[in-house]
């Protein structure tokens, strides 16, 4: 069965450090989001993208958050200079249509990124 | 803009109890309802979705919800829960353009 696979599982970082997030999602898909969980928070929305371009994004995704995707498989969440806030659960997420009703988003497994 | 509210923060309780989780949301057009499991340690699964049609959804691993449009309801229910249900669960709504959670429910099944 097709999944959504991210890497690494877990990173550590220096505050102040960039780190990109990797994600591949399901090869037929269209729509890409990342969504983070602080521990012991809800999961919440960064971003969507579509069509090499941001669909739509959270008030938390700010000018140190940025996503590419390089090569038409991967899809990164980079983040430019990490705050020890910016600890939590990144997940990935994607879906088959553009956008629309009646889709369903599938998870990557997340990466745990906890600076310090 | 829409909100995710699901009313327990913790449920407790034991083997073949009742299960019965709270979500309602505030958009007003037309939404994807679903509801996802996450195990300890594990990612989000997808236990059940409603799209349209019968507003009574059978899911996996014998769960069920409820769609009652007229009070923006989509609450999860099990009839006999067990120890492996011990999770965290989160109701979701999708609009258009994104999927937003709830802040999530922990269910603790004791043996």
């Amino acid at each position: 069965e097709p999944e959504v696979t991210q890497t690494p599982s877990h990173q550590v970082t220096q505050m102040g450090q960039e780190v990109i997030l990797r994600c591949v999602p399901i090869s037929n898909h269209l729509y890409f989001y990342w969504y983070r969980q602080i521990l012991g928070q809800k999961v919440e929305f960064l971003v969507s993208f579509y069509n090499n371009e941001i669909s739509e994004k959270s008030e938390i995704f700010d000018d140190q958050f940025s996503v590419e995707r390089p090569d038409g498989s991967n899809f990164t969440l980079k983040i430019r200079s990490t705050k020890l806030e910016d600890s939590a659960m990144y997940f990935c997420a994607s879906s088959e249509l553009k956008r629309g009703m009646n889709t369903e988003a599938f998870f990557g497994q997340g990466t745990r990124l906890t600076v310090v | 803009a829409q909100s995710v509210s699901q009313h327990n923060h913790h449920v407790i309780l034991s083997e073949a109890a009742s299960l019965e989780l709270g979500c309602n949301y505030s958009y007003g057009g037309t939404v994807n309802l679903f509801w996802y499991v996450q195990y300890p340690g594990q990612h989000l699964q997808l236990l059940l979705k409603y799209f349209s049609g019968d507003p009574l959804v059978k899911g996996i691993k014998g769960f069920e919800a409820e769609f009652i449009k007229s009070k923006f309801s989509f609450n999860l229910r099990k009839p006999s829960v067990q120890w492996s249900d011990t999770a965290e669960y989160f109701c979701a709504v999708k609009d258009d353009y994104k999927l937003s959670f709830g802040a999530g429910t922990t269910v603790t099944v004791r043996a």
